[in-house]
């Protein structure tokens, strides 16, 4: 089997700095993803890390360490906007499976 | 990015009907699409997985006769909820993966329709 943990709730300030963390315990680990999903609305695709470090794109950068099984989802420079859920998803088998998510609440 | 089309994006039923739900490929063919159920504030489960041309796989205790999925095209997933009742109702959504994209199938991103919020009286 497989599971994800990560916070269930982070609250921070609008212009501060979150780091979400994921740790994961899965066999046939293929890679490690985040994804974003606003309240009603469908879950969209952030990043995806495969080998070990980090990958940054704009305002979200996301780490791996495949040999410690934990993955984090950084957010720079919070924006009201970013007051979502975020879930982490491994890949296995061909199919994505999902943390239960973490949902931030941004202060103004 | 991949669009993927879902509908009906609300339904509303009595007990005991059936309500189908389509997942549409608009710009690219999905050999794959997974359909996902949401309950409130909670995670995304994995239901099943459809294939092109072949019998759906459904995860661990996911009733196959109860949650109908049909993959006849390479554009096209539909998920029926037969003899719907109220504790199946639920936010589904279906995905799909791009095959154009490199990395192989485990590369983690999933192109989502918007949800269909079913409601069942």
């Amino acid at each position: 089997g497989q599971s994800l943990e990560q916070p269930s709730e982070v609250t921070a300030v609008e212009g501060a700095i979150v780091q979400i963390n994921c740790t994961y315990q899965t066999s046939g680990f293929y890679g490690l993803s985040w994804y974003q999903q606003h309240d009603g609305g469908a879950p969209t695709f952030l990043s995806y890390n495969a080998l070990d470090g980090l990958e940054e794109t704009g305002r979200f950068s996301s780490f791996l360490s495949r040999s410690d099984s934990y993955g984090y989802l950084l957010l720079q420079e919070l924006q009201m906007k970013d007051s979502a859920s975020y879930f982490c998803a491994v890949g296995r088998d061909d199919k994505i499976i999902f943390g239960k998510g973490t949902r931030l609440h941004i202060l103004p | 990015g991949a669009v993927v089309s879902q509908h009906p994006s609300w339904v509303i039923c009595k007990s005991g009907t059936s309500v189908k739900i389509e997942c549409r490929s608009l710009d690219f063919q999905a050999t794959t699409m997974f359909w996902y159920r949401q309950f409130p504030k909670q995670s995304l489960m994995l239901m099943a997985t459809s294939n092109e041309g072949s019998k759906a796989t459904y995860e661990q205790g996911v009733e196959k006769d109860k949650f109908l999925i049909n993959h006849a095209s390479l554009t096209l997933s539909t998920l029926t909820v037969t003899s719907a009742h109220p504790e199946d109702s639920s936010f589904y959504i279906c995905s799909a993966r791009d095959s154009r994209l490199a990395g192989g199938p485990n590369t983690g991103e999933l192109f989502f329709g918007e949800g269909s919020r079913l409601t069942v009286l």
